[in-house]
């Protein structure tokens, strides 16, 4: 029962290095989604996915991209990382219909950028 | 622009009392909120939801209120248990793609 996974779960990146976090799900679901999580501050929405081959931003997109090659996985780009992009950053899923606002997350991913 | 404030960073209450955990919110346009608890190096879990046209949702010791002419929800845990120490988020939806989320309340109870 893994539902969604992250990796990695912890990463320090020096400014302007490039890395992708990867988010996995087994449960089918065709809607996914990247957040941060900053001190003092809920889960913003970086990017988001309706269904495999399709992306969209979110309230805070800006320094990042995200691809949707395949329904299970979600992949979040950094090109040239930044200190502002420390964060702790969650991907979750939906199943979509009538339960689309029920989300689904993953542990998390920890990210410095020095 | 926080359009979701939880106000109260922590709380801490006694085993076996009730938790009431707040959440405010400024856009009208919302028309469903949800609680998710989050344990440490965990994501945030589902806990329980409300749709605008209802005031009250209950599920076991779990009651969500909601109260749109003041934009206010709240949170009820009873009766409130050492496993129910967590970070609980609010969120609210005004369509199922934006979710906006407050910063969260951390609750600890007391054996």
């Amino acid at each position: 029962n893994a539902g969604v996974t992250q990796t990695p779960k912890f990463r320090v990146l020096k400014t302007g290095q490039s890395m992708t976090l990867l988010c996995a799900q087994d449960m089918n679901h065709e809607y996914m989604y990247w957040y941060r999580q900053d001190p003092g501050m809920g889960l913003r929405l970086i990017h988001y996915s309706v269904g495999e081959g399709t992306t969209a931003k979110g309230e805070v997109p800006d320094g990042y991209n995200v691809s949707r090659l395949k329904k299970q996985n979600f992949l979040l780009g950094l090109e040239s990382a930044a200190p502002s992009q420390t964060s702790v950053y969650f991907c979750a899923s939906s199943p979509g219909g009538v339960a689309k606002n029920i989300q689904y997350f993953g542990a998390g991913t920890r990210l410095s950028v020095l | 622009d926080q359009q979701v404030k939880q106000n109260s960073p922590s709380l801490s209450v006694q085993e076996g009392r009730i938790s009431i955990l707040n959440c405010d919110y400024t856009n009208s346009m919302f028309d469903y909120f949800l609680w998710y608890k989050k344990y440490p190096a965990e994501g945030p879990t589902f806990l329980i939801s409300i749709s605008s046209i209802k005031d009250k949702n209950e599920d076991g010791r779990f009651t969500v209120f909601l109260n749109k002419s003041a934009k206010h929800l709240s949170l009820h845990i009873v009766p409130s248990q050492p496993g129910d120490s967590a970070v609980y988020f609010c969120a609210a939806s005004k369509n199922n793609n934006d979710m906006r989320f407050g910063a969260g309340t951390r609750l600890t109870v007391k054996p």
